[in-house]
């Protein structure tokens, strides 16, 4: 398996509203990252999780709350988003040994659009 | 600041045209750069990676240190070629981890 799998696939939620977006990979990677994109710009980082760890929180409100249950999976949770927050969440994750190339595996993304 | 600069959104050529989309960086370290690639849709992968010095679809790239530039070549496009491209940087985090930087990315028309 050689997939970054995410669900839900597109997403609608109210700016009251608690969801959550998932992640899951079975590459045996210890790395995994949310990233969010806007039309026509690139993926900005968010978060990542080495080791099931947080190691990197972009300076990311505190409205989209991170979860790393375990190796394999990666949650991101959302609660009281703005509209501006819609956007493509990208799940990636990646071997995370920081040499000869840490390739990044992304997930097709979730949809969100926050009304 | 580590920045990854591509300086050309849209690039139109011609089938079998030759082809470079142009990447410079600044980082202050030893860069580990990539270059990938998203088709119509389809996910973000990866095209190539200059440590592995390979051609993926014809592409190359070559790190340049001297001028800070990794821009991505291919001698003849061809229209499957068409996508949207996107060079990156891989960085350390300050409280550990690694993270990849992108550009702001090339749309890369091949008109037949």
């Amino acid at each position: 398996d050689t997939e970054v799998t995410q669900t839900p696939k597109h997403l609608v939620m109210g700016m009251t509203n608690k969801k959550s977006l998932k992640c899951e990979q079975h590459m045996g990677h210890r790395a995994m990252y949310w990233y969010k994109q806007k039309a026509k710009k690139p993926p900005e980082l968010m978060f990542v999780y080495s080791y099931e760890k947080l190691s990197i929180n972009e300076s990311v409100p505190s409205r989209f709350s991170p979860e790393c249950p375990n190796s394999s999976l990666l949650n991101l949770h959302l609660h009281a988003l703005q509209p501006e927050d819609s956007a493509l969440y990208l799940c990636a994750s990646s071997q995370d040994r920081g040499t000869a190339g840490n390739t990044i595996y992304f997930g097709e993304g979730s949809w969100l659009t926050v009304v | 600041a580590q920045r990854v600069t591509q300086p050309e959104k849209l690039l139109s050529v011609f089938k079998g045209a030759p082809v470079e989309l142009k990447c410079n960086y600044s980082y202050s370290g030893s860069p580990e750069l990539f270059w990938y690639v998203q088709y119509s849709r389809q996910r973000l992968q990866l095209l190539l990676r200059h440590i592995s010095r390979e051609s993926i679809k014809g592409f190359t790239a070559d790190l340049n240190k001297g001028e800070t530039s990794f821009h991505l070549k291919k001698p003849f496009a061809q229209e499957e070629d068409s996508a949207m491209y996107y060079c990156a940087l891989l960085q350390g985090g300050d409280t550990g981890g690694f993270k990849t930087i992108f550009g702001a990315g090339t749309r890369l028309f091949v008109k037949a």
